[in-house]
């Protein structure tokens, strides 16, 4: 079964760096995923889609602030210089194969400190 | 750049069938796939289903004897009906344009709340 895991909190300092993790289950380490962030009260964003490799794509306007990597089924969203409009959950996805159905994380709540 | 926009009735009674309805502007609603996604209040993202503009749709198992997702082009908009409501079902929901697999344009989110 295609699950994703996360942390459901991490916290950091105003202008440092945070690295968050989503975990893919067993047998799925070759999937895509895509990170989305919720800020307070508002509606989702879209951030990038992160592919096995590390490479990634991110949605239009999204700072260079925000970067993806991967190793195994290990799908990370680092987030530099942090803000404090990031302060925000943030969501991995990944989709199946065939006619594929959609995947949530639980989602991670990032305070910055 | 594409906006959506949720609308439909912000309160149901349990029983009875929940409709929304998502509007595309700033672009067409063709050549794209359309989800549905939900948001229980202090939860996180559950995806209810996606239909493509041909009409083509894809549901979350464990949602999919009680959803029907529809399109309309010439109004370029999609629509959600979720049956036999109960208290779980109330939560913000959204809709997105599909990009990649991943909803890469979100709606604003609408509250629907199931009351007894």
């Amino acid at each position: 079964q295609l699950v994703l895991t996360q942390s459901p909190s991490a916290s950091a300092s105003l202008g440092a760096s945070v690295k968050l993790t989503c975990t893919l289950s067993s047998g799925h380490s070759s999937y895509a995923i895509a990170w989305h962030q919720q800020q307070p009260e508002k509606g989702p964003r879209y951030l990038m889609k992160l592919n096995s490799d590390g490479s990634h794509s991110k949605g239009d306007g999204i700072p260079d602030r925000f970067s993806g990597s991967s190793s195994g089924a290990e799908r990370y969203l680092t987030i530099s210089s942090l803000q404090s409009e990031d302060e925000a959950d943030y969501y991995c996805q990944t989709w199946g194969t065939g006619i594929p159905d959609v995947v949530f994380g639980g989602g991670t709540k990032l305070t910055v400190l | 750049q594409v906006q959506l926009q949720e609308s439909g009735p912000g309160q149901v009674k349990s029983s009875e069938t929940l409709s929304l309805t998502c509007t595309v502007s700033g672009g067409s609603i063709s050549s794209y796939y359309w989800s549905w996604i939900r948001q229980p209040p202090g939860k996180g993202l559950e995806w209810i289903g996606y239909i493509y503009y041909s009409g083509s749709t894809n549901y979350n198992p464990s949602l999919k004897s009680r959803v029907t997702i529809s399109v309309d082009t010439s109004k370029n908009q999609f629509s959600l009906k979720l049956t036999s409501v109960t208290a779980a079902d109330t939560a913000v929901y959204y809709c997105a344009r599909m990009g990649s697999h991943a909803p890469a344009a979100w709606g604003q989110g609408t509250l629907v709340t199931v009351s007894s």
